[in-house]
């Protein structure tokens, strides 16, 4: 696609309910990222995916968070057992074969967890 | 791991002046500084970015300068304008690994 397209794009969930927010990279990008970008934070690493190999899973805050990557494209990051600490901005990016370059971000997923 | 610091959190610039945003980091290793620019309810994108091979970089009205001794480096932008107004972070690669570690960001505020 033209860019980075994530989903949902907002989700208000319960306390204790599992969610799953998705991102769609650029076609070709092989690297992968996630942040967390909680109200007037920076952003936080969760998990980066780079081709073929095991992701760099230590960004993520707790056991509750997950995240796959199937076929080289699409990413999934999923939270089991919401806390309202978990509610943020999910932000999505990919980079090109170069490692070292532009990210290319989504416009993210605002969780909000009641 | 790689630690960035992102210093002010808040600036308020009058239309016409510069701005100078300073961050610092922790691994003596990491030879790629990006900045990013975030406007309200919109995506991060690049503006500008340097390699550890080079002091300073322009693209007109803003520039960066890196200081690999100090391990710091600084976002310039000067003729300051009201859609310069936005949320700016700092980013430094973990060498070795491809993580981008981002500093808290700066809300700069162009005062028309």
């Amino acid at each position: 696609g033209a860019g980075v397209s994530q989903s949902p794009s907002n989700k208000v969930t319960e306390k204790g309910k599992d969610v799953e927010l998705r991102c769609d990279p650029i076609s070709g990008h092989t690297a992968l990222y996630w942040y967390r970008q909680s109200l007037g934070q920076g952003l936080e690493f969760l998990i980066y995916f780079q081709g073929n190999s095991a992701p760099d899973k230590s960004g993520l805050p707790s056991d509750r968070f997950s995240a796959e990557r199937t076929g080289g494209s699409v990413s999934t990051l999923t939270i089991q057992r919401t806390q309202q600490e978990d509610s943020a901005v999910y932000l999505c990016a990919g980079a090109g074969t170069s490692n070292t370059g532009e990210l290319f971000f989504g416009e993210g997923s605002r969780l909000t967890v009641l | 791991g790689e630690n960035v610091e992102q210093h002010p959190s808040t600036l308020s610039v009058q239309e016409g002046d510069s701005a100078v945003i300073k961050c610092t980091y922790s691994d003596s290793a990491s030879n790629y500084f990006p900045w990013y620019k975030q406007e309200l309810g919109k995506r991060p994108q690049l503006i500008i970015d340097i390699r550890s091979n080079v002091g300073e970089k322009k693209d007109q009205r803003i520039a960066v300068t890196l200081n690999k001794t100090a391990k710091h480096f600084s976002l310039h932008i000067t003729e300051t304008q009201p859609e310069d107004s936005a949320v700016y972070f700092c980013a430094a690669e973990d060498s070795g690994t491809y993580k981008y570690i981002f500093g808290t960001g700066t809300r700069l505020k162009v005062l028309a």
